[in-house]
């Protein structure tokens, strides 16, 4: 099956600093990615929707600044977290939509603390 | 916009049947999905229903009504390993429900 990788699977940063996620496709293409974030006890909240090569769609309340998005390729998407801060801290998911309109593979994950 | 409600937590005997239920709200509906997240992970799929009815696969099974905007997840013979959150979520983009998590005791 399709797997998708993010890296790293933790990071520990201090508050007011940038930490960028990478989000792979390891075994295909795929043009369209997202973003969630998940607080304990929560569900994912989507954060935005990836295409390749154009900007990244945001959901209502994130700021497109602070979150920075960029999907260069068909296989890779990076989120960066400008300035951190300690309510930063989540865990953030990434997926990746595959050709059929079921298919859509989670990363395992990143979990972000801000110190 | 979009609303999807399930319960927050259930509890299921072990070797028993439940029932998890999803109703939503939504002005593009193409379809719907269950996954199953475990603490700390990222959520698997499940199952994905676009028509009206049950889907089985395994233990698990999906059914949606499209015109009542509902589905229910129904896992038989359960396990401990089956104790996780099940997230219902509605495709245009793939918008979530709260999760319910779901407690198996022995």
């Amino acid at each position: 099956g399709a797997v998708v990788s993010q890296h790293p699977s933790w990071v520990i940063c201090k508050s007011g600093t940038s930490v960028k996620i990478e989000c792979r496709s390891l075994d295909f293409q795929a043009t369209t990615m997202f973003w969630y974030r998940q607080f304990p006890k929560q569900s994912l909240m989507l954060m935005a929707t990836s295409n390749e090569g154009s900007k990244a769609t945001y959901e209502q309340g994130v700021e497109k600044d602070k979150f920075l998005i960029n999907h260069a390729s068909l296989t890779l998407s990076t989120l960066t977290v400008t300035s951190a801060h300690p309510e930063d801290s989540s865990f953030y998911i990434c997926s990746a939509a595959g050709q059929t309109a079921y298919e859509q593979y989670f990363g395992p994950g990143t979990r972000l603390t801000v110190t | 916009g979009q609303n999807i409600d399930q319960p927050t937590e259930m509890t299921a005997t072990e070797g028993a049947i439940v029932q998890i239920n999803c109703t939503y709200q939504t002005s593009g509906f193409n379809g719907l999905f269950w996954y199953q997240q475990h603490a700390g992970e990222a959520p698997t799929f499940l199952s994905y229903n676009v028509l009206d009815g049950l889907e089985e696969k395994g233990r698990f099974s999906s059914f949606l009504s499209r015109s009542k905007g509902y589905s229910y997840l129904l896992l038989k013979e359960l396990q401990m390993k089956d104790s996780a959150s099940y997230l219902c979520a509605v495709r245009g983009k793939l918008i979530f429900g709260q999760g319910t998590e779901l407690s198996v005791k022995p």
